[in-house]
């Protein structure tokens, strides 16, 4: 597609509930990213996947937290037995690959409700 | 997580008049700044961007100014319009050794009629 695409735009599961979230970037975009952001709060930094290199973690908040990427191209997040404090909307964003100095394209995010 | 905002703060400003953003960055190390937008319920949109060498960057009705001595981005918008209502967010990215894209703490632009 032409922007980044991401799935389902909305997601209630229940405390304890394991979620995916799913992230389809621009094709030819080898840079991926992924954040999380609270009601009224800026964006946190979760997971970095660059071409083939091993992904920057750095930001991921617990082990319940993981994320791949197959075949450079599709993303999914995943949140293993969700919290209440996981809450939040996730965003993902592509860009080209290193050495072009270009800005990241967003998603619309998906909304995740833990109840 | 990095570089999180906590209770975005808020400029407040007359249709018409003009705004004036500020960021301020972490990593001297970075050479690639983008200013992003967000309204409500939708993913940030790019606006403007400026690469380390420059110290100024103007688009239509936008300028970004980098002050690399003290790490410090403005946006500019001119002449406001109820339009430009929205979360603003500047972020910092290095080049090839870092392609991380870390945001800094958003401000909420409200234009009054």
């Amino acid at each position: 597609g032409a922007g980044v695409s991401q799935s389902p735009s909305n997601k209630v599961t229940e405390k304890g509930k394991d979620v995916e979230l799913r992230c389809d970037p621009i094709s030819g975009h080898t840079a991926l990213y992924w954040y999380r952001q609270s009601l009224g709060q800026g964006l946190e930094f979760l997971i970095y996947f660059q071409g083939n290199s091993a992904p920057d973690k750095s930001g991921l908040p617990s082990d319940r937290f993981s994320a791949e990427r197959t075949g450079g191209s599709v993303s999914t997040l995943t949140i293993q037995r969700t919290q209440q404090e996981d809450s939040a909307v996730y965003l993902c964003a592509s860009r080209k690959g290193t050495g072009v100095l270009t800005e990241a394209f967003f998603g619309q995010g998906t909304r995740l409700t833990v109840v | 997580g990095e570089s999180v905002g906590l209770h975005l703060p808020t400029l407040s400003v007359q249709e018409g008049d003009n705004s004036i953003i500020n960021c301020a960055y972490s990593n001297s190390a970075s050479d690639y700044f983008i200013w992003y937008k967000q309204e409500s319920g939708k993913g940030p949109q790019f606006i403007i961007d400026i690469r380390s060498n420059m110290d100024k960057r103007q688009g239509q009705r936008v300028t970004v100014l980098l002050n690399k001595t003290v790490k410090h981005l403005s946006l500019q918008i001119a002449a406001t319009q109820p339009g430009d209502s929205a979360v603003y967010f500047c972020a910092e990215t290095g080049a090839v050794s870092s392609y991380k894209l870390i945001f800094g703490s958003g401000t909420r632009l409200l234009v009054r009629p």
